[in-house]
């Protein structure tokens, strides 16, 4: 199984902080990588697929980058709502499989 | 918009077994690759199990092998998971998630979850 390491696992910021998470592969995924974001209690919801595209209603200030084995993802300006866990994963193999986490919190 | 609704959680004992059911409504389910994921009491995501759009092909997780059933009832838009000789560690939040564009796909919708808990 492909193992994703998320960085750091969590990170403390304030509004209108630029934040960067990243997401290591053990073996090359392409540019097969979605970002998820999941508030207490919630489900998961996509931000990103494809390595950089944007999910349906995503904000812009959300983005993607990278391929092979490392990935990161920014948020440009950190709003309220964006207080949660983000969490990488893979498609590229079978199983899919997801990085640890990354809480961001005030 | 696609909704995907879960139910059939809820308390069993080590051994016992369970079936979840996923309710999907606004999308063609019959061409819709469909997965199960998981999550255990503040812990991160797992994957568990997928089926195609046919059903003709399921993918499982190494740690549910041979214990979990993943199916789907195109004609009731309804995807289950059969679940048998429960442990401890399948305590969790089930998640049924759309898999988009396919069966090695991400996960684009999720239902709520509905919530499983294992007593030993």
């Amino acid at each position: 199984d492909i193992q994703m390491t998320q960085s750091p696992s969590t990170l403390s910021a304030s509004v209108g902080d630029r934040v960067t998470i990243t997401c290591r592969a053990s073996q090359s995924v392409s540019t097969f990588l979605a970002w998820y974001q999941q508030r207490p209690g919630k489900a998961p919801k996509v931000l990103i697929y494809k390595t950089s595209t944007l999910g349906s209603g995503v904000p812009s200030r959300f983005s993607g980058s990278g391929s092979g084995t490392e990935f990161t993802l920014t948020i440009s300006r950190l709003q309220p709502d964006d207080f949660a866990t983000y969490y990488c994963q893979q498609y590229f193999n079978y199983p899919q499989t997801f990085g640890q986490g990354t809480k961001v919190e005030i | 918009e696609v909704q995907l609704v879960e139910s059939g959680g809820g308390l069993v004992q080590r051994g016992g077994s369970l079936r979840l059911s996923c309710a999907a409504s606004g999308l063609t389910f019959s061409s819709s690759a469909l997965s199960w994921v998981r999550q255990a009491p503040g812990k991160g995501l797992e994957w568990v199990s997928g089926i195609s759009g046919s059903g003709g092909v399921t993918y499982y997780a190494d740690s549910v092998k041979g214990r979990f059933t993943i199916s789907r009832d195109n004609s009731k838009n309804t995807l289950y998971l059969q679940m048998k000789s429960l442990r401890a560690e399948d305590t969790a939040v089930y998640y049924c998630a759309l898999l988009k564009p396919n069966l090695q796909g991400f996960f684009d919708s999720w239902g709520q979850g509905t919530r499983v808990t294992v007593s030993s």
